[in-house]
């Protein structure tokens, strides 16, 4: 079973909507969660990290659910500067220094 | 405050040669991870460095090595290359082992 699960999309959708990406992950002690934007051949950039009682940046609000083991990032009024694959990360519960990345969701905000 | 800078940014390479890949970590980091992504994939986690020692390994074999200076920039050696180690090779600094990590531009790699 892999460490870090997304449904990879892709999700295209209208400019202005609102869309929510899950992702799920095995280890119930991780400890660390954020989640990371990748433009097409770029490097990950942190988006935001997510806490455990939720937080919000803006547009992006990001939820933590330790029961279920998933993490949400919801976007609110979508920008067509906001397509990209958006990466789910989680730390390594045992070490805590490795970091498992998702495959990645890929957006695609349309005119 | 200068970011994280890898080079170089592209390498072409034939089976069974050896690559050096270099990184240097954002300013006031001392810990620099490497990564492994392969086209459509997420990053796979390769080693850790963190005060010039390794710090933790994934699931690839003893000829992906690294190296960390006391300035904590650091190389990742492949030896022996394969097919398969065609990817865009990432470096990210933190200023700690578990803190948020800050990637750089990435190498790719052309194994023919």
């Amino acid at each position: 079973r892999k460490e870090v699960e997304q449904d990879p999309g892709p999700f295209n959708v209208p400019e202005g909507a609102t869309v929510a990406f899950n992702c799920t992950y095995s280890n119930s002690a991780s400890q660390s969660f954020f989640w990371y934007r990748q433009d097409c051949r770029k490097e990950p950039k942190l988006l935001m990290s997510v806490y455990s009682s939720g937080n919000e940046d803006g547009r992006f609000t990001a939820q933590l659910n330790r029961a279920s083991q998933y993490i949400s990032l919801l976007i609110r009024d979508s920008k067509l500067s906001d397509s990209a694959t958006y990466l789910c990360v989680v730390n390594d519960a045992i070490t805590g220094n490795q970091f498992y990345f998702g495959t990645g969701t890929s957006l695609t905000v349309i005119p | 405050e200068t970011g994280v800078t890898q080079s170089p940014t592209h390498l072409i390479k034939t089976r069974g040669q050896q690559v050096t890949l270099r990184c240097s970590s954002q300013s006031g980091h001392n810990t620099v991870s490497w990564y492994q992504q392969a086209l459509g994939q997420g990053p796979q986690f390769i080693f850790q460095y963190y005060r010039e020692e390794e710090n933790g390994r994934g699931n690839f074999p003893p000829r992906f090595s690294g190296l960390q200076f006391p300035n904590y920039s650091s190389e990742l050696n492949v030896n022996a290359l394969e097919l398969d180690d065609s990817a865009l090779y990432l470096c990210a600094s933190s200023v700690g082992q578990q803190e948020t990590q800050y990637f750089g531009p990435g190498t790719r790699l052309l194994v023919l």
